[in-house]
């Protein structure tokens, strides 16, 4: 099992250019979840999805969108970066029940110029 | 609304000392679930243990070992005869859980750079 991966794990961007973080889990989870972690502040959720087709928002969702057409595939989008979402992006999964902890992907940092 | 409340935000200890890392947490709900995360210098997110509301028996687990009180709302995490791997930032963290869905409210405390000293 390659457990949770993201790609890219660096990117750079400019004010207003697009990306899309990859994230994709091979344990079969239904539960996949998106988080930014910032200096002083923990990781804060940006948006999650519960199953296929199914996704919510978060905490801190604007500025973000997220599609769920595969239970592997969970992807994070920026339609037009801000150098507010500067930051270490982790995507996460876990089982719906039973319940159990979140396995979190290694990470992607990035950087908007 | 939950919270969670890790107020020493850096430790330094020389190696071979024991360190505790305090975690206090706020939550309206009676089920919930506490985790410790590890995260070293690498950057990637490793989860420690899991403990549910109901279970407030502590656990020891090699050189680590949590005590969770519900009286005082407290889930620490402590380190006996530390070593340099222990160098990480810890976080603790709350979940509460809506029953019957898989809609999930994890919150993380601000986390704890710990420096073990050689």
């Amino acid at each position: 099992n390659a457990g949770v991966t993201q790609t890219p794990k660096f990117q750079v961007l400019k004010t207003g250019q697009s990306m899309t973080l990859q994230c994709a889990q091979d344990m079969n989870h239904e539960y996949m979840s998106w988080y930014r972690q910032d200096p002083g502040m923990g990781l804060r959720l940006i948006h999650y999805s519960v199953g296929a087709g199914i996704t919510d928002q978060g905490e801190v969702p604007n500025g973000y969108n997220v599609s769920r057409s595969t239970t592997e595939d969970f992807p994070l989008r920026l339609l037009s970066a801000a150098p507010s979402q500067t930051s270490v992006y982790f995507c996460a999964s876990r089982r719906l029940a039973p319940y159990n902890e979140q396995f979190f992907g290694p990470g992607t940092r990035l950087t908007v110029l | 609304a939950q919270k969670v409340t890790q107020a020493q935000t850096e430790i330094s200890v020389v190696e071979k000392e024991d360190v505790t890392l305090d975690c206090v947490y706020e939550t309206r709900d009676t089920t919930y679930y506490l985790f410790w995360y590890k995260q070293p210098p690498s950057g990637e997110l490793v989860f420690l243990i899991r403990r549910n509301s109901f279970d407030e028996q502590n656990e020891i687990s090699g050189r680590y070992s949590w005590n969770f009180q519900k009286s005082t709302s407290s889930f620490n995490f402590t380190i006996t005869a530390s070593q340099v791997v222990d160098s990480a930032v810890y976080f603790c963290a709350l979940s509460e859980r809506q029953h019957n869905s898989g809609n999930e409210k994890l919150t993380f405390g601000t986390g704890t750079r710990l420096t073990i000293i050689p």
